[in-house]
């Protein structure tokens, strides 16, 4: 089957310019989620949705983040201005909403000067 | 709130030695605990997994038990190959979370022939 594909592969920008991130989860999974790893560390939780719902945003900067799952299955996550601290990869993955068939895409590498 | 801590790397060993990566962790209830691997250049790729305590999870000549007395789930191989070279992330979830993933700072592992 099919991973999870997320687009661009990598990104540089300057900061205070928008930049966004595509991501196609595998076919059928409901659960689709954005980690962000800074480098060095483990990725962390953005926004997680079930469908096209919201479930957790709680770690979202909201003031700069957002993020949408229109007709639930693909998503954009946005960045907007950006800054020096948002470098890091951005993770896109996708489950059938539990511990099981978790799949994680090969990431965005954002760089922001 | 429920977290992971990792030993911290980079850890460098010969090939064919004993590997252990230790993890602990935080968390009420009964987490599902994961060590989840990362290749260069590659995205996040489930290793083993352990769903209740004294389960033992095993892949690819890892293996990992949990224990709940301890709060670990230390990773083990008893002889590693330059193959092997990847940073490794142990990674918790609650099961009323819907697959939400709390990983460690992850551990870089480097394995000479």
């Amino acid at each position: 089957e099919a991973g999870v594909a997320q687009s661009p592969r990598y990104k540089i920008i300057e900061k205070r310019q928008s930049v966004a991130f595509w991501c196609n989860p595998i076919s059928g999974h409901a659960t689709l989620y954005w980690y962000q790893q800074i480098l060095g560390q483990g990725p962390k939780l953005l926004i997680q949705f079930q469908n096209n719902g919201v479930v957790d945003d709680s770690q979202l900067p909201k003031d700069r983040f957002s993020a949408e799952r229109l007709k639930g299955v693909d998503s954009t996550l946005k960045i907007q201005p950006a800054k020096l601290e948002d470098s890091a990869v951005y993770l896109c993955a996708s489950s059938f909403g539990d511990n099981y068939g978790y799949t994680f895409g090969s990431g965005t590498r954002l760089t922001v000067v | 709130g429920n977290s992971v801590t990792q030993m911290e790397g980079p850890v460098t060993l010969s090939e064919e030695a004993f590997l252990t990566i230790n993890c602990t962790y935080t968390a009420t209830g009964y987490p599902s605990l994961f060590w989840y691997v990362q290749y260069p250049g590659e995205g996040l790729q489930l290793l083993l997994k352990a769903t209740k305590a004294d389960d033992k999870g095993s892949n690819k000549g890892f293996e990992a038990t949990y224990r709940k007395e301890t709060t670990s789930f230390h990773l083990e191989k008893g002889s590693v190959q330059v193959s092997d070279s990847a940073v490794y992330f142990c990674a918790l979830s609650k099961d009323n979370q819907g697959g939400k993933l709390i990983f460690g700072q992850g551990t870089e592992l480097s394995v000479k022939p």
